[in-house]
């Protein structure tokens, strides 16, 4: 099993639906989580991060944790054109300095 | 701003070369570390430092080593490049604890 996993995609939503982006990962004991966004032919960039269950939003971006099912997730509301991109999400594994990321979801945001 | 400025943007080498990537930063961070990203497979750890000197092994760490003389850099090394070692190498820092990772450039690296 791997550490984290997320759905290669293509996920494609039209411009202004919701686009729903999930991950999970294997260490019951990881304690953050981040969700990054790379733009084909640069580096990621940090969206969002949650360490609490439940959810946590900013502006259109809402991330959700749920440590029971090990599962973590990104809503992308009233999505644009301009959130075509891939999502990574990434966990740092519980004792060590150890930094995963998922292999990332492809979103196309269809105008 | 955090800065990490990876060497070269672009390199080519030969097979069985040894081959350093360099990467700096410039805000004091404990923690470095080196990914190859390929398409399909994402991001994949090869080596990290969680301070000067110090370095372990990620996921696929055969055929590289590390170096961390010093914090703010974190070198790469090939002991002798392979084509299967074709590559985007991205370089990422970081605050120990729950914090962000800042990446640099990447290098795109093409052994023929």
């Amino acid at each position: 099993q791997k550490e984290v996993e997320q759905n290669s995609g293509p996920l494609s939503v039209p411009e202004g639906a919701i686009a729903s982006l999930n991950c999970t990962y294997s260490d019951r004991g990881s304690q953050s989580f981040f969700w990054y966004r790379q733009y084909s032919g640069k580096s990621p960039e940090l969206i969002m991060f949650i360490y609490s269950n439940g959810d946590k939003e900013d502006g259109r971006f809402t991330a959700q944790l749920n440590k029971a099912s090990q599962y973590v997730s990104l809503l992308i509301r009233d999505s644009q054109p301009s959130d075509s991109a891939t999502y990574l999400c990434a966990v740092e594994t519980s004792g060590t300095y150890k930094y995963i990321f998922g292999t990332g979801t492809r979103l196309k945001v269809l105008a | 701003d955090v800065k990490v400025t990876q060497s070269s943007r672009y390199l080519v080498k030969r097979t069985g070369e040894k081959v350093f990537l360099e990467c700096v930063q410039d805000m004091d961070h404990e923690n470095m570390f080196w990914y190859r990203q390929d398409p399909g497979l994402g991001l994949r750890l090869i080596y990290f430092s969680y301070d000067v000197k110090m370095k372990e092994k990620g996921d696929i760490p055969e055929g590289y080593s590390v170096s961390r003389e010093k914090k703010e850099r974190f070198s790469l090394i090939l002991e002798s490049a392979s084509t299967n070692q074709t590559s985007m190498y991205l370089c990422a820092s970081r605050v120990t604890g729950n914090t962000e990772a800042f990446f640099g450039q990447g290098t795109r690296l093409t052994v023929v």
